[in-house]
């Protein structure tokens, strides 16, 4: 079965600073959606990624799909206290149903 | 904007109850899902349904859990005997395109079962 990982687990950065979170699968990725978690909230769509090579942004938000797709990036440039949460990416599995990652957990402060 | 709602944002129960968590999707979607996450776990699926039927489910959706859209607006995921593992936060999404887009979730449900 498909398995995401993500990294780093955990991040805490100043307000300001750039990010980077990690996702790589076990298998190529036929659609990968990065959503945003507050702790104990609901899962708030972020971005989906198809193709290999595809880069998509949002605000301050940038995801990449790496050409092999089997990873994915998100970046954040300036972080912002508004930016903290849990970033989870998901794939389309063989059928409708979203596989998770392990989540990372983002820290921003002042 | 359009959004899933769920009902009960928090749900308590003892061990052993039925309980029945309410979503409703948005209102042209056709693919409906339940997932949960156990605190600090990932999130798990449960089930997807479509076309008044169940499309796939998980090893966690055993004979315990149903799910019903009794009407044309509600979705629910019925427990009839909770265990304490049980306990968790469930989420409900739709889709409109099933496997090829964006599956919007709702704010989830938090079971606590004593």
């Amino acid at each position: 079965s498909q398995e995401l990982e993500q990294s780093p687990q955990s991040l805490i950065v100043q307000e300001g600073k750039n990010l980077t979170i990690n996702c790589t699968s076990s298998k190529t990725l036929y659609g990968l959606y990065w959503y945003k978690q507050k702790y104990g909230e609901g899962l708030i769509f972020l971005m989906m990624l198809q193709k290999g090579g595809e880069e998509k942004s949002h605000e301050k938000i940038t995801a990449k799909l790496d050409e092999k797709k089997q990873q994915s990036s998100l970046h954040i440039t300036a972080s912002q206290p508004s930016h903290a949460g849990i970033y989870l990416c998901g794939a389309d599995s063989d059928t409708d149903k979203l596989i998770f990652g392990t989540g990372t957990r983002l820290q921003v402060f002042p | 904007e359009p959004e899933v709602t769920q009902t009960p944002s928090h749900q308590v129960t003892q061990m052993g109850q039925e309980v029945i968590l309410r979503c409703v999707p948005i209102s042209n979607h056709l693919y409906f899902y339940w997932y949960r996450q156990i605190l600090g776990q990932k999130v798990e699926f449960l089930v997807s349904f479509y076309n008044n039927e169940i499309s796939e489910k998980s090893e966690i959706f055993d004979d315990q859990f149903s799910v019903e859209r009794p009407d044309g607006s509600n979705f629910t995921l019925k427990i009839r005997s909770t265990k304490l593992e049980d306990s968790a936060m469930y989420f409900c999404a739709s889709s409109s395109d099933g496997g090829l887009g964006e599956q919007f979730f709702g704010p989830g449900t938090r079971l606590t079962v004593l």
